[in-house]
């Protein structure tokens, strides 16, 4: 099984350019979120969307836009990249509230 | 706001100890817990979760316990191997169906 699959792996990024990171589970899950991980900050949750069709903010969603395309895909957009944004972005996925989390491999993003 | 904080930040322990993680909450109002394992450079690997109904877990040689009233659990590791050596996280599911982690126990165990 997949289970949590997040495109790309690696990003290096100009100042002010955009991107969308992807992420796709294949575990028929309703919730997903998305983290950002720095060095003794540990992960912050970005935004999570708890179910399709909605979307709610997290601790740091500034900077950050999401989209929850359908049940499987949930994809985090930077509009304009700030070296501040430069961070292992994790997405992670799961089913109902008393279940567990599963989490992709996370993409190594970059901004100079 | 939920707060989630690990301790110690840090451990080192010769191989064979038994040794305890700390995971503390400041909200009671918690769906489940759940203990990652995180090796360097990686995701995040589940190791156990506890509802919050629950007042422990057990996984092999890892057994997690929950006190949802004083907002406490601690991860037991037996018989510590250096394969164990990796940094353990917390995380609480609230009742918005968010998922807040603490930073992290780094843990290493010496040969």
């Amino acid at each position: 099984n997949a289970g949590v699959t997040q495109t790309p792996k690696f990003q290096v990024l100009k100042t002010g350019q955009s991107m969308t990171l992807q992420c796709a589970q294949d575990m028929n899950h309703n919730s997903m979120y998305w983290y950002r991980q720095d060095p003794g900050m540990g992960l912050r949750l970005i935004y999570y969307s708890a179910s399709e069709g909605t979307t709610d903010k997290g601790e740091v969603p500034n900077g950050y836009n999401v989209s929850r395309l359908n049940k499987r895909e949930f994809s985090l957009r930077l509009e304009s990249a700030a070296p501040s944004q430069t961070s292992v972005y994790f997405c992670a996925s799961s089913d109902a509230v008393n279940t567990e989390a599963f989490f992709g491999q996370g993409t190594r993003l970059t901004v100079v | 706001k939920q707060e989630v904080t690990q301790i110690p930040a840090a451990l080192s322990v010769p191989e064979g100890e038994n040794l305890v993680l700390n995971c503390s909450f400041t909200d009671s109002a918690i769906y489940n817990l759940q203990w990652f394992r995180q090796d360097p450079g990686k995701g995040l690997t589940s190791l156990l979760l506890i509802q919050s109904s629950q007042r422990e877990q057990t996984s092999g040689r890892l057994n997690a316990s929950l006190d949802k009233s004083s907002g406490r659990s601690t991860l037991y590791i037996a018989a510590s191997q250096p394969g164990d050596s990796a940094t353990y996280l917390c995380a609480v599911k609230g009742s918005q169906g968010n998922l807040i982690f603490g930073k992290g126990t780094k843990l290493s165990v010496k040969p």
